[in-house]
């Protein structure tokens, strides 16, 4: 698989289940990020992990990281109707030269939850 | 809150024509980057720019692809002579970290469609 897969790639599910998108990487990073994307719109910064962290939280989701295994899970509880969009995990690689970031993405994973 | 705008929204051309895609980063934030994503895949990196000169680019950003920071403010993707397969969203974004300390404030995108 290629850097930055997201499993499963679609997912539906009932307003006030929780959620749980995967994504599995290949290369050291210094951290993951995961972004939502509305249909037709920007990305949007959710939450950011870095290499030495294993899990955080923010509000209604938490991510995970297992960087021996080179994947991270997102989990959003208590999901809403808003919650519906694609999301995507993006790893910020450890490369040898250069300070600006390039972030890889995976192909992300549309939720749609139903109300 | 700061945010990343970009102009235009939607622009056609006619291939083989210029196309200039522009954005304004958030006015603190020194590090810039545009991305694109061709309608179902992934998001793409192209280019980032710190310092007033490219970092990094793709092998994507080729001799038809350039970026300048004419001002204090504007920050400009110019396509020299478009191809049908340049049609994408084209996202910019900044970050006012170093790699591996924060997340990219994303723009809405420019979606350039060429005919």
């Amino acid at each position: 698989s290629q850097q930055g897969e997201e499993d499963p790639q679609a997912l539906s599910i009932q307003e006030g289940e929780n959620a749980t998108m995967n994504c599995s990487y290949k290369t050291s990073i210094n951290n993951l990020q995961w972004y939502r994307q509305n249909s037709g719109r920007g990305l949007v910064h959710l939450i950011l992990i870095r290499s030495n962290e294993r899990e955080k939280h923010s509000g209604r989701l938490r991510v995970t990281l297992d960087t021996s295994k080179k994947s991270s899970s997102l989990l959003i509880t208590a999901s809403r109707a808003a919650d519906t969009a694609s999301y995507f995990c993006a790893t910020d690689q450890v490369i040898s030269s250069g300070s600006a970031r390039q972030l890889t993405f995976g192909s992300g994973t549309q939720l749609t939850v139903l109300p | 809150e700061p945010e990343v705008t970009q102009t235009p929204s939607h622009q056609v051309t006619q291939m083989g024509q210029e196309v200039i895609l522009r954005c304004v980063p958030i006015s603190n934030h020194l590090y810039f980057y545009w991305y694109r994503q061709i309608l179902g895949q992934k998001v793409e990196f192209l280019v980032s720019f710190y310092n007033n000169e490219i970092s990094e680019k793709s092998e994507i950003f080729d001799d038809q692809f350039s970026v300048e920071r004419p001002d204090g403010s504007n920050f400009t993707l110019k396509i020299r002579s478009t191809k049908l397969e340049d049609s994408a969203m084209y996202f910019c974004a900044s970050s006012n970290r170093d790699r591996g300390n924060g997340e990219l404030f994303f723009g809405e995108g420019s979606r350039l469609t060429v005919l």
